[in-house]
Formats: C-alpha cells, structure tokens, sequence
C-alpha cells in the first residue's frame, strides 16, 4: 500500500458530463500530482500542486481543472467530456517540490466516458 | 523539452535468464532517472533512481540500472528473472533546473516464461 488514496476507483459517465476525482496523499507528503495513462499516450503528466499553490503545469487541457486543499488532498475537474477523455487517472505524491524524490502513486480512477 | 524513449513494447525472457529493459533520455542539463513498475490494476511502484554518484543503482527486487552518459541510457537490469517480474515497466526523467516535471516513457512490458 502507497499510502496514496484514490475516489472513486470506476467511474462511467456521458459525454458532456462532469466529475471529479479525489487524492488524499501519504502523510506528510505536499507535493500532489495528476497523471493521465492512456494506450495511445502512455503515461502523460497533467499538473503538480505544492503545498496548495500551482507547481507545474503539463499536458492538462482547458476542460481540466485541478486545486490542493489546506488539508492537502487534492480533486481534479474534468468537464464538457469527450470519449477521448477516457483513461486511468493516477495521483501521485512526495515529500518535497522537486523531481529527485520518488513518487507515491495510488491505484487510479478508471474513468469511461460512454 | 525533456523526453524518455523506451524503444521495445515488450521484452520477452525465461525465467533464470537475465533480463535488460531499454531507456534512453534527452534532458539538457543533469538529469534525474527513475524506473517504476506497474503489476495489473495497481498504481506505479518506484524501483531505483538516479541523481548522481556511482552509475550503477541498485533498486528493489533485485534490479539495478547502469547510467551512461555519453550514450543518455539508463537501462535496466536483473541477472536472474522471476515470473513474477512479469509487469510494465516505466522509464522516467526528471532534472534539477528550470521547469521541473517527471516525464515518463511509453512503458514495456516485460513478459517472464516459466
């Protein structure tokens, strides 16, 4: 166990909808970041939060939004969907801002856009 | 821009033999190197990195990687493979200046025959 927690695990929704999906990092940890994995895209980077601000910013489209809480988990919006947007949504952790410290992933969210 | 290529979708290999999954990178400056293992229906698990010092890492489950830089590789290795090592594996970099995000490769699946 990572210590990363994900919600929901599955998630099916219509096109056009809109969810969101839920991390709670490990203990301790401030560093939050969202990844997409996709068969045809592999594992794509979307955005990290440090500590509740904006860290860096990756392939994340307009129709995603993501924020970090005081409590430190952290949701990402996913709107006006498109059956593209289906895939595995991962959130990592760590303990510090920068790329040398190794992530926490939790299990994911399958998400299906039908 | 940072970039990872795992040039092989699969690596087949008997189990007892050894074992080497490909990574070469392309970072300007000193990179951070990862390899991360994915078992079905779980999240990312960290296996070794590198940040500098001795080219030769050793990780988990007996896995090791050899950095070299003169060719940007960073290959994985286990003189002795497990069925149990069958997984995707994931090849990552990061660095430590200017815009700081992990970018990982495509994956390989590493399949291990009895």
């Amino acid at each position: 166990d990572s210590g990363v927690t994900q919600t929901p695990k599955h998630l099916i929704t219509a096109t056009g909808q809109r969810v969101t999906l839920r991390c709670s990092p490990r203990s301790g940890d401030l560093s939050v970041y969202w990844y997409q994995q996709s068969l045809d895209q592999g594992l794509q980077f979307l955005i990290q939060y440090y500590n509740g601000e904006e860290r860096a910013k990756g392939n994340i489209l307009e129709r995603f939004s993501a924020q970090q809480f005081p409590d430190l988990h952290s949701e990402l919006n996913l709107s006006s969907l498109e059956l593209g947007d289906s895939a595995l949504y991962f959130c990592a952790s760590s303990s510090s801002a920068g790329t040398n410290e190794k992530l926490f992933f939790g299990s994911g969210t399958q998400l299906s856009v039908l | 821009a940072q970039s990872v290529a795992q040039p092989e979708d699969q690596v087949n290999v008997a189990e007892g033999n050894p074992l080497t999954v490909k990574c070469t990178y392309s970072v300007s400056g000193n990179p951070y190197l990862f390899w991360y293992v994915q078992y079905p229906n779980r999240g990312l698990q960290f296996l070794l990195k590198y940040i500098t010092g001795d080219n030769l890492v050793k990780g988990s489950y007996g896995f090791e990687a050899e950095f070299n830089k003169s060719q940007t590789s960073f290959h994985l290795k286990k003189p002795s493979a497990l069925v149990s090592d069958s997984a995707l594996y994931f090849c990552a970099v990061g660095k430590n200046t200017g815009f700081q995000k992990l970018v990982f490769g495509t994956g390989t699946r590493l399949l291990v025959s009895p």
